[in-house]
């Protein structure tokens, strides 16, 4: 089973400062099967980025996402207010399992 | 425009079964490109996979290891809607419940969300 790891666990950042997420994983995985989900408090999880860099529909462009073999980076780039969540990488294996990693928790200072 | 709505029970008894039931608009649960999948959230996991089950040609069904031994996910087409059963709920299985669909143009990401089942298991 491959297990996915996020860094740091929170990040506190001021507005407009950049914010650098980390996923790996434990074996190296398809980047087209890797994606980024965040979730405020109190609603639904919303899709970000899938395979590893394509934003989803209504993603600003703020919201990037890089990284290939075991190694995934979401990149905000300038931080917002409104960005406050918990965000997850997800990733699908070819046996049709999915994976969540544990999230990392993103405040405003 | 894909909506998902959820409905079944809230708070339960350790020992007892979950069901939750999703019932799809905008799309169809025997699409061949489409799965639908079964998610929960809690404080102490996170998000965390169920399961999934999809239509190519034949009815398949995906399961987390975590909850093989005691879940079963359906398909209804008569009414559109796919179904959760797990069964022996613990306290361990509280969580907000998700349903959700993988579109299939994005190697299984989610895109559309179902509005979330909070479920409390206590005695």
């Amino acid at each position: 089973e491959n297990v996915l790891t996020q860094s740091p666990g929170t990040l506190s950042l001021s507005p407009g400062e950049r914010a650098t997420l980390s996923c790996r994983a434990s074996q190296s995985v398809s980047s087209s099967h890797l994606g980024w989900y965040q979730h405020k408090p109190g609603q639904v999880p919303r899709l970000l980025i899938y395979g590893a860099s394509t934003r989803a529909t209504g993603t600003p462009d703020r919201f990037s996402g890089s990284g290939s073999g075991t190694d995934f980076t979401l990149t905000i780039s300038r931080l917002e207010p409104e960005d406050v969540a918990v965000y997850y990488c997800q990733h699908y294996d070819i046996s049709g399992l999915l994976t969540f990693g544990p999230g990392t928790k993103v405040d405003i200072k | 425009q894909v909506q998902l709505k959820q409905s079944g029970s809230g708070l339960m008894k350790p020992s007892q079964t979950l069901s939750l039931t999703c019932a799809i608009s905008g799309d169809s649960v025997s699409s061949n490109s489409v799965a639908w999948n079964w998610i929960r959230q809690s404080p102490s996991r996170g998000l965390e996979w169920l399961g999934r089950t999809y239509y190519r040609s034949k009815w398949s069904i995906n399961y987390a290891l975590s909850v093989r031994s005691r879940i079963a996910i359906n398909p209804d087409t008569s009414k559109n809607q796919f179904s959760l059963q797990l069964n022996s709920v613990t306290p361990e299985d509280t969580a907000v419940y998700y349903c959700a669909r993988d579109p299939g143009y994005c190697q299984s990401c989610l895109d559309v969300w179902g509005q979330g089942t909070t479920v409390t298991v206590s005695s």
